[in-house]
């Protein structure tokens, strides 16, 4: 159980276009979907916290024209990397909550998303 | 094989040893924390937590050690196996900030057969 996937796994794209990754919890309902940035050898950088039925909330730092988050369902999140260039190349994970058990806090991660802009 | 974190990023330890990963936490207000290990290529898997009002806890060969007076964290893995080699992070989080995960720097284990 528990199982969150990410489609496109891998997606190549010319600078000056958009791309959107989707996150999905495949079992259980998720209120609250995280999107994460990783540079190689680096850390997690949260970007963004979605929330299902309203805007997201936004990490100081990331321009949220640039990164636009849908979070329009309760299994459905998704981050649009808006005009994309070389510098947005890189490696974006997403998590989800599990609305439906009470006081857990456990995240459930997706497998990532190699982004590379050319 | 023990790592200190920020000073230690890499560990190596042959197999069937113990290895030992560290984490300092920043927020003394967090109340949750977590490992997690990352295989290259792959999002971070779910290994243990711990909340604060415990200070270990024991899971299928590995152990996670709370000391909140030093906001240290560390997370033991026994007989270490070449399959545990990867990237472990820890996270904090508490409840001010929407349980958002505050993020280690993560140590590299490596585990020589």
């Amino acid at each position: 159980g528990a199982v969150v996937s990410q489609h496109p796994s891998r997606v190549i794209c010319k600078s000056g276009t958009s791309v959107k990754i989707e996150c999905r919890s495949l079992d259980f309902q998720a209120t609250t979907m995280f999107w994460y940035r990783q540079f190689p050898k680096k850390s997690l950088m949260l970007m963004a916290t979605s929330n299902e039925g309203s805007k997201a909330t936004y990490e100081q730092g990331v321009e949220k024209d640039k990164f636009l988050i849908n979070h329009a369902s309760l299994t459905l999140s998704t981050l649009t990397v808006t005009s994309a260039h070389p510098e947005d190349s890189s490696f974006y994970i997403c998590s989800a909550r599990d609305s439906g058990i009470g006081g857990s806090y456990e995240q459930y991660f997706g497998p990532g998303t190699r982004l590379t802009v050319t | 094989g023990e790592s200190v974190g920020l000073h230690l990023p890499t560990l190596s330890v042959q197999e069937g040893d113990n290895s030992i990963i560290n984490c300092a936490y920043s927020n003394s207000a967090s109340d949750y924390f977590i490992w997690y290990k990352q295989e290259s290529g792959k999002g971070p898997q779910f290994i243990i937590d711990i909340r604060s009002n415990m200070d270990k806890r024991q899971g299928q060969r590995v152990t996670v050690l709370l000391n909140k007076t030093v906001k240290h964290l560390s997370l033991q893995i026994a007989a270490t196996q070449p399959g545990d080699s990867a990237v472990y992070f820890c996270a904090e989080s508490y409840a001010g900030n929407n349980r958002k995960l505050i993020w280690g720097l993560g140590t590299s284990l490596a585990v020589n057969p």
